[in-house]
């Protein structure tokens, strides 16, 4: 059992560029998230899903998208990268209310 | 005002004490309580989970939660350098969407 993983580990985009931050879980939770920790601001919500085909936004969606095509992945898209997005991105899925996390992206933005 | 409310520390404590990690929170709906240890550069994880009001103990960890007081704890005994990292709170209602967290409070133990 993996559990979710998350790729790439490391990432240095330039502004205005575009990436997709992968996340899978082999567990087969129906809800997966996306979170974003800034230092000291601990973390935030950018979208969820409640099973494949349906998501929602969270807190701080604004230049990001997600889709959700099968119960196993759940891909995070920057389109237009800015400065505002650095951070580390980190993806979880939840059984009932227990959530587990992936190991994290960390992402800068120049 | 935030939803759930954390001390962010940081703490720094002698080994083998007892240490005492807290959050309150606004939500009454919530009924679900989570702590999470945060190591550095490594992703949360799940180390108690509690279900409403009441203690559950799982060897050195203690967690408590009082919702008449909107108020819930993490206990650490015999704490160990090991015990280093930030610890997260985090709750969610009965319907479990989302879950709504602390900012965390960063710990060291002193060898």
């Amino acid at each position: 059992n993996a559990g979710v993983t998350q790729t790439p580990k490391f990432r240095i985009l330039k502004i205005g560029q575009s990436m997709t931050l992968q996340c899978a879980q082999d567990m087969n939770h129906n809800y997966m998230y996306w979170y974003r920790q800034d230092p000291g601001m601990g973390l935030k919500l950018i979208y969820y899903s409640v099973g494949a085909g349906i998501t929602d936004k969270g807190e701080v969606p604004n230049g990001y998208n997600v889709s959700r095509s099968t119960t196993e992945d759940f891909p995070l898209r920057l389109e237009l990268a800015a400065p505002s997005q650095t951070s580390v991105y980190f993806c979880a899925s939840s059984r009932l209310n227990e959530q587990f996390f992936g190991p994290g992206t960390r992402l800068t933005v120049l | 005002q935030k939803e759930v409310e954390q001390d962010p520390g940081p703490l720094s404590v002698p080994e083998g004490a007892i240490v005492s990690l807290n959050c309150t929170y606004s939500n009454s709906a919530f009924q679900y309580f989570m702590w999470y240890r945060q190591y550095s550069r490594k992703g949360p994880e799940l180390l108690m989970y509690t279900y409403s009001s009441g203690n559950k103990e799982d060897g050195r960890f203690t967690a408590q939660v009082d919702k008449s007081s909107k108020y819930i704890s993490l206990f650490i005994r015999d704490s160990q350098p090991s015990d280093s990292a930030t610890y997260l709170c985090a709750m969610s209602t009965p319907t479990g969407n989302q879950f709504y967290f602390g900012t965390g409070t960063s710990l060291t133990v002193i060898p």
